[in-house]
């Protein structure tokens, strides 16, 4: 069935890098995706969203990208600091059908910020 | 800000008892989902709800049953809980009818022994 993944499930960075989470999907209808941020024992927090009409969006010190051809989507942190230390979801949705029917989530990638 | 308040936050049952988490929401939006969370799978819709009475399946239902009998309360019942069914679950608003955007409680740990 339509899925949305990630390719790869932990990711580590030094402290004040930049940092890049990839997040495929498949589903041709989507148009609108959402990255979410965990932090553990909480629920997931909105972080940036995009629809399908743009292919950039930028954010306080977050950017999304998505690839519309190649069905990619990814999420740009700069100068990463130990507080993003979590794990980030992407999700996508078809909200111009309806979209009562809420998100479709990736497994997560953690992100890890090395001192 | 929304406001969403899961109970209870923590049980712990045994296989075969049933069991209903609460989500309530105090600002009348539309509509609420249950999702599961477990280790490799991300979260996972169980239902959704569009409005008083009205309901729906997501990927994962089986096992599940909703209610909302009134806008600000959204239940999940597991009528037998099996072990399978151990997993934080978490209740969700949308925001907007113009967005995606899922607002989250905290969530719910509930453990099957």
């Amino acid at each position: 069935g339509e899925s949305v993944g990630l390719h790869l499930p932990t990711l580590s960075v030094q402290e004040g890098d930049n940092s890049i989470i990839n997040c495929a999907y498949s589903n041709s209808a989507s148009d609108y995706f959402i990255w979410y941020k965990q932090e553990s024992g909480k629920g997931p927090q909105f972080i940036i969203d995009i629809r399908s009409n743009m292919d950039k969006r930028q954010g306080q010190r977050v950017t999304v990208l998505l690839n519309k051809t190649v069905k990619h989507l990814s999420l740009q942190i700069a100068a990463t600091q130990p507080g993003d230390s979590a794990v980030y979801f992407c999700a996508e949705s078809s909200i111009w059908g309806g979209g009562a029917d809420g998100l479709t989530f990736g497994k997560g990638t953690h992100l890890i910020i090395q001192p | 800000d929304a406001g969403i308040t899961q109970s209870p936050r923590h049980k712990v049952t045994e296989t075969g008892t049933p069991v209903t988490l609460r989500c309530h929401q105090t600002e009348n939006h539309r509509y609420m989902y249950w999702y599961r969370q477990d280790p490799g799978h991300g979260l996972r819709l169980i239902h959704y709800s569009y409005g008083v009475k009205d309901t729906d399946k997501g990927e994962v239902s089986d096992g599940y049953s909703v209610s909302r009998s009134k806008t600000e309360d959204f239940l999940l019942t597991l009528e037998s809980a099996t072990s399978s069914q151990t997993s934080v679950y978490f209740c969700a608003i949308r925001l907007a009818a113009n967005t995606g955007e899922l607002f989250f409680g905290e969530g719910s740990r509930l453990t099957v022994l």
